[in-house]
């Protein structure tokens, strides 16, 4: 059971640079999502999609961009890396089925540090 | 507007005792999910628990225990005879339904330690 699965683990951008976070699902699950989670904070959502094609801002999506070609595949784009973007990434995918509410399922998180 | 207050940021417990964390919701709608989340040292965030607002039954999993009441908008996190491995942070979180799709809203999270 693959799950939710994001690459690299471990990264770290010098000031300017720019990356791609990696994530795939392979439960069939029509919403992903990107959320950051800064040292000893919740987290926050960037981007989330309700399906292939389409997606939409979450709460701190400056700096960011994705894209949903497939049901599989939602990959974070960073640009312009900057300090501030030094955190912990969390790609999630949940399955909309009825009254059974939406349980989101985390990968294991990538942790960017930018210097 | 949705918010989650988790109002205590830390916690610290000697083993077996019992600890309760505090979760406390905000939302006028009345379809609504909360869930509890466990994030240990190794940083993965695992499911513990979906509760939906229609369904105000208290639920209990081994030494885990959540109580969800309407009337105080509240759903608090028991676990009964605490041990070491429970040390980590748990998330409260509310889920609405949106035009396009589910919005969650996570609290800040407490943190738990156990000490033996």
């Amino acid at each position: 059971n693959a799950g939710v699965t994001q690459t690299p683990k471990f990264r770290i951008l010098k000031i300017g640079q720019s990356m791609t976070l990696q994530c795939a699902q392979d439960m069939n699950h029509n919403y992903m999502y990107w959320y950051r989670q800064d040292p000893g904070m919740g987290l926050k959502l960037i981007y989330y999609s309700v399906g292939a094609g389409i997606t939409d801002k979450g709460e701190v999506p400056n700096g960011y961009n994705v894209s949903r070609s497939t049901t599989e595949d939602f990959p974070l784009r960073l640009e312009l890396a900057a300090p501030s973007q030094t955190s912990v990434y969390f790609c999630a995918s949940s399955y909309l089925a009825g009254n059974s509410g939406n349980t989101i399922y985390f990968g294991e998180g990538s942790w960017l540090t930018v210097v | 507007a949705q918010k989650v207050t988790q109002a205590q940021t830390e916690i610290s417990v000697v083993e077996k005792e019992d600890v309760t964390l505090d979760c406390v919701y905000e939302t006028r709608d009345t379809t609504y999910y909360l869930f509890w989340y466990k994030q240990p040292p190794s940083g993965e965030l695992v499911f513990l628990i979906r509760r939906n607002s229609f369904d105000e039954q208290n639920e209990i999993s081994g030494r885990y225990s959540w109580n969800f009441q309407k009337s105080t908008s509240s759903f608090n996190f028991t676990i009964t005879a605490s041990q070491v491995v429970d040390s980590a942070v748990y998330f409260c979180a509310l889920t609405v339904l949106r035009t396009g799709g589910f919005k969650t809203i996570f609290g800040a999270g407490t943190r738990l330690f156990v000490k033996a």
